[in-house]
C-alpha cells in the first residue's frame, strides 16, 4: 500500500521565515509528485508539479525538490507571508495509472505577522 | 472562467437517502474524477472517466456511481447514504488525465450523513 508521510502536520512561524515541508513516501515506483495548496473549505491548487526526469521545480517564492533514491520532496517557502497560510499537500503518482495521486495529509502552516 | 464548479456546497443526508452530488468542468478536459477527503487521511479516490462514455473505479468506490454522458458532467451518486460517507467530495478535471497534466479542482462538496 502506497504510503505517503508529511512533517510536519502543523506549523506557525512568524512572517519573514524561510520554511521547509517535508513529504516522504514508500513507494518506489513514484513518478511524478505535485504540491498543493488547500485554503480553508476551498479545493486544492496545483503548485508545482516535478515530472519523472525533473528534480526540482521553481516558482516565485517556492521550490521543491524531488528525490527518488530517498524517497523525499521537499517544498521550500521563502520569505513567508501570512498569504502563504494554508494547508500544503504532496501527492505522487505511479504514471501507468492515469491520474490516480496518492495523497499525504498535508501540513497546516500559519504565518503570522 | 468558473473551472469546475460542484454543487450543492452542503448537504445533510439520513442514512439509507440516494443523492447525486453534481460536477461541470467548462475547459473542455477529457479526465474527470471524484476524490474524498476525511479528517486525518489524505485524500482518496472513488471514480474516474477519460472521456464522455468511459468511467473506472478508483480507490474507495464501493456505495458510489458515476456516469459521463457529456465531456462537462462527472455526477457521483449515492445509493444509500451511510455514516461512514461522510467527507468532503471533491472532484477535479485535467486536459488528459496523464500524470503531468495539472489536475484542477472544484471547491468540494461537504457531506453528512446522520
Amino acid at each position: 500500500k502506497q504510503e505517503v508521510t508529511q512533517i510536519p502536520a502543523a506549523l506557525s512561524v512568524p512572517e519573514g521565515e524561510n520554511l521547509v515541508l517535508n513529504c516522504s513516501f514508500t513507494d518506489s515506483a513514484i513518478y511524478n509528485l505535485q504540491w498543493f495548496r488547500q485554503d480553508p473549505g476551498k479545493g486544492l491548487t496545483s503548485l508545482l508539479l516535478i515530472q519523472s526526469s525533473q528534480r526540482e521545480q521553481t516558482s516565485g517564492r517556492l521550490n521543491a525538490s524531488l528525490d527518488k533514491s530517498s524517497g523525499r520532496s521537499t517544498l521550500y517557502i521563502a520569505a513567508s507571508q501570512p498569504g502563504d497560510s494554508a494547508t500544503y499537500l504532496c501527492a505522487f503518482d505511479r504514471g501507468s495509472t492515469l491520474g490516480r495521486l496518492y495523497f499525504g495529509r498535508g501540513t497546516q502552516l500559519t504565518v503570522w505577522p | 472562467n468558473a473551472g469546475v464548479t460542484q454543487t450543492p456546497k452542503f448537504q445533510v443526508l439520513k442514512t439509507g437517502q440516494s443523492m447525486t452530488l453534481q460536477c461541470a468542468q467548462d475547459m473542455n478536459h477529457e479526465y474527470m474524477s471524484w476524490y474524498r477527503q476525511d479528517p486525518g487521511m489524505g485524500l482518496r479516490l472513488i471514480h474516474y472517466s477519460v472521456g464522455a462514455g468511459i468511467t473506472d473505479q478508483g480507490e474507495v468506490p464501493n456505495g458510489y456511481n458515476v456516469s459521463r454522458s457529456t465531456t462537462e458532467d462527472f455526477p457521483l451518486r449515492l445509493l444509500s447514504a451511510a455514516p461512514s460517507q461522510t467527507s468532503v467530495y471533491f472532484c477535479a478535471s485535467s486536459y488528459s488525465g496523464q500524470a503531468n497534466s495539472p489536475l484542477h479542482f472544484g471547491n468540494g462538496t461537504r457531506l453528512t450523513v446522520t
